[in-house]
């Protein structure tokens, strides 16, 4: 079974700064893939990120880039120029590769963070 | 942009009743999925769908839920008799082919049980 860790219930940054989310997970599988999901108050949960556990290459989405550390089960978000609208709980997920037979998302309990102006 | 809807957002009942939380999942997505929330824990997986069947299902997916495509456009699932343990944020996804494609959510359900 997997278990996907988000040590950090709450962080804060001021708006244009840049802040770093963490996500650990352990596995035992070697082919699966990891996702950062973004909820904003009263929204559904949205992709922000996702990364493929075989590709060496850090996955980037504009202002959001992830480093991932395959050895250490290692999965932070980082996020640049925070902008107001960046105010949401993220959530860090774990896939296994679908020729598995699993389907499921394991998410993390969620980081709650807040852009102050 | 599609997106996946739930109706509805809010549904208090008692303990021991049924009830039926319904999702409409984007036209051309293949894969359903139920995920619940209980306040302060993890998302947790329920159960995911596929050729009108259950392709996987956790251990908190017991005989008290089911799950449905009555139609061909809803994708339900049913409470036979709640618990006060089942309340919860309920979230259906769905997704557009094989599991390794992005999964999008709904807003959720509240189920509250009194």
């Amino acid at each position: 079974a997997q278990t996907v860790t988000q040590s950090q219930p709450e962080m804060s940054v001021q708006e244009a700064e840049t802040v770093t989310l963490s996500c650990t997970y352990d596995t035992s599988e070697n082919n699966y893939y990891l996702f950062w999901y973004k909820q904003p108050p009263s929204r559904q949960m949205i992709l922000v990120i996702r990364q493929e556990a075989y590709k060496q290459q850090n996955a980037t989405e504009n202002r959001f880039s992830v480093n991932f550390q395959k050895a250490a089960k290692s999965f932070s978000l980082k996020i640049s120029d925070s902008q107001l609208g960046d105010t949401a709980m993220y959530f860090c997920a774990f896939k296994a590769y679908s020729g598995a037979g699993s389907y499921q998302l394991t998410f993390g309990k969620g980081t709650k963070l807040s852009v102050i102006p | 942009e599609p997106e996946v809807t739930q109706t509805p957002s809010h549904q208090v009942t008692q303990m021991g009743q049924e009830v039926i939380l319904r999702c409409v999942p984007i036209s051309n997505h293949l894969y359903f999925y139920w995920y619940r929330q209980i306040l302060g824990q993890k998302v947790e997986f329920l159960v995911s769908f596929y050729n009108n069947e259950i392709s996987e299902k956790s251990e908190i997916f017991d005989d008290q839920f089911s799950v449905e495509r009555p139609d061909g456009s809803n994708f339900t699932l049913k409470i036979r008799s709640t618990k006060l343990e089942d309340s919860a944020m309920y979230f259906c996804a769905s997704s557009p082919r094989r599991g390794d494609s992005e999964q999008y959510f709904g807003p959720g359900t509240r189920l509250t049980v009194t």
